[in-house]
């Protein structure tokens, strides 16, 4: 059974701070693809983006970045100088192509002005 | 944008009585899949569908029932509502090929709250 962890159940920081977001990761599937979701206040879940398990590279986004090891089944995303916008609840998936997402169960992050 | 609407996207009823959400996509995405959320739990899979007439169960089943009598629609159905149902639904969709086949994409969530 596939399983994502999540440890951080909320995390609090000052604007401009770096934060890390963890997320754990268990598949006995040799090709699967790992996500991240944000959802804001609103309430919306937005897709962030997709990783497959063959491409170990890091990719940056703007503030965002993406750290993914296999050796450690992580698949940790960083928010660099953080700013109220990203006050959300992110979460992290998995799934193996065909099969529905598992989900952790969420990062609340705060930003405080 | 997917192209997905839910509703209705708040609804309030008695516990008891049936109550269908229906989920609509424009774009003939052959999966579609409901989820709910709850605090704590994150999202948890309850049907999922992989094209027309053709569903499965997921993680939370129990006292929900889904049909998909044609692509653009996916209904879920609490056939006697229970407090315990209270939660926000999600409905997902997935492209079938292209670069992002894998990803799911969300509608906006219907409000549900069972008296």
């Amino acid at each position: 059974a596939q399983k994502v962890t999540q440890a951080q159940t909320e995390i609090s920081v000052v604007e401009k701070e770096d934060v890390t977001l963890d997320c754990v990761y268990e598949t006995r599937d040799t090709t699967y693809y790992l996500f991240w979701y944000k959802q804001p206040p609103s309430g919306e879940l937005v897709f962030l983006i997709r990783r497959n398990s063959f491409d170990e590279q890091n990719e940056i986004s703007g503030r965002y970045s993406w750290n993914f090891q296999k050796s450690t089944s992580s698949f940790n995303f960083t928010i660099t100088a953080s700013q109220v916008v990203d006050s959300a609840v992110y979460f992290c998936a998995l799934n193996s192509g065909n099969t529905p997402l598992v989900f952790g169960k969420g990062t609340r992050l705060s930003v405080i002005a | 944008d997917a192209g997905i609407t839910q509703s209705p996207r708040h609804k309030v009823t008695e516990t008891g009585t049936p109550v269908t959400l229906r989920c609509h996509q424009t774009e003939n995405h052959r999966y579609m899949y409901w989820y709910r959320q709850d605090p704590g739990h994150g999202l948890r899979l309850i049907h999922y569908s992989y094209g027309v007439k053709d569903t499965d169960k997921g993680e939370v089943s129990d006292g929900y029932s889904v049909s998909r009598s044609k692509t653009e629609d996916f209904l879920l159905t609490l056939e006697s509502a229970t407090s315990s149902q209270t939660s926000v639904y999600f409905c997902a969709i997935r492209p079938a090929s292209g670069y992002y086949q894998e990803t799911q994409y969300f509608g906006p969530g219907t409000r549900l709250l069972v008296l």
